[in-house]
């Protein structure tokens, strides 16, 4: 299994600025992905992060609210862009297994917690 | 498209009590299951998982199975402890994208 860090665990910002998430991965990975856990919700996905490539974004999400970096095959960054209270939530990094027999199990990275006034 | 349903909580047990946390999907092809943990103020966790069909997982003392003619994949305990106070979600995975589908997350407390 793969250790995923995150910086911030949690942040609380002010209404109209930006926080950059930085995830770190212990083995490279070929693909990354960054959630997010609304109060009380399910984990919705964001993008899919390959390295050497722009990131793939979901339905509802776009980059320039989300713009996303993915410099080397071990690291990752979000960062929420323009923040409203609606954007308070936890945001969760994910990589894939690199094992071919691991069915897409992924692993989660702890979360950083945002909390927007 | 493909989506995972789990039934609603909070479910509210007294220790040792069994455990059952009902799970569907509906999907093309033959998709990956996976049950996930999140204990308080932490990220997810994998708890087990199922690949293809009759498969079953379990782990500390977890188990699910892999019904293709239900299209169901239950979690199921035999005796919970307050240590299993979590959120539990099941996920499949899409079998034209392999991108996770999460359900809404059942909340499991545990009461002494």
């Amino acid at each position: 299994s793969a250790v995923i860090s995150q910086k911030p665990s949690r942040d609380i910002c002010q209404r109209g600025t930006s926080l950059t998430i930085q995830c770190q991965v212990d083995s490279q990975v070929t693909m990354m992905f960054w959630y997010r856990q609304q109060p009380g919700q399910s984990l919705t996905l964001i993008a899919t992060a390959n390295q050497g490539s722009e990131a793939t974004y979901e339905s509802g999400f776009v980059i320039d609210k989300f713009p996303i970096s993915r410099p080397n095959l071990t690291f990752s960054t979000l960062t929420v862009s323009n923040m409203s209270p609606e954007d308070s939530s936890i945001y969760l990094c994910s990589v894939e297994s690199a094992s071919s027999y691991s069915y897409n199990e992924q692993f989660f990275g702890p979360g950083t917690r945002l909390t927007v006034l | 498209g493909n989506s995972v349903t789990q039934m609603e909580g909070p479910v509210t047990l007294s220790e040792e009590a069994f455990l059952t946390i009902n799970c569907t999907y509906t999907a093309t092809g033959y998709p990956s299951l996976f049950w996930y943990v999140q204990y308080p103020g932490e990220g997810l966790q994998l708890l087990l998982k199922a690949t293809k069909a009759d498969d079953k997982g379990s782990n500390k003392g977890f188990e699910a199975t892999y019904r293709k003619e239900t299209t169901s994949f239950h979690l199921e305990k035999g005796s919970v402890q307050v240590s299993d106070s979590a959120v539990y979600f099941c996920a499949s995975t899409s079998s034209n994208t392999g991108k996770l589908i999460f359900g809404q997350g059942t909340t499991l407390q545990v009461k002494p």
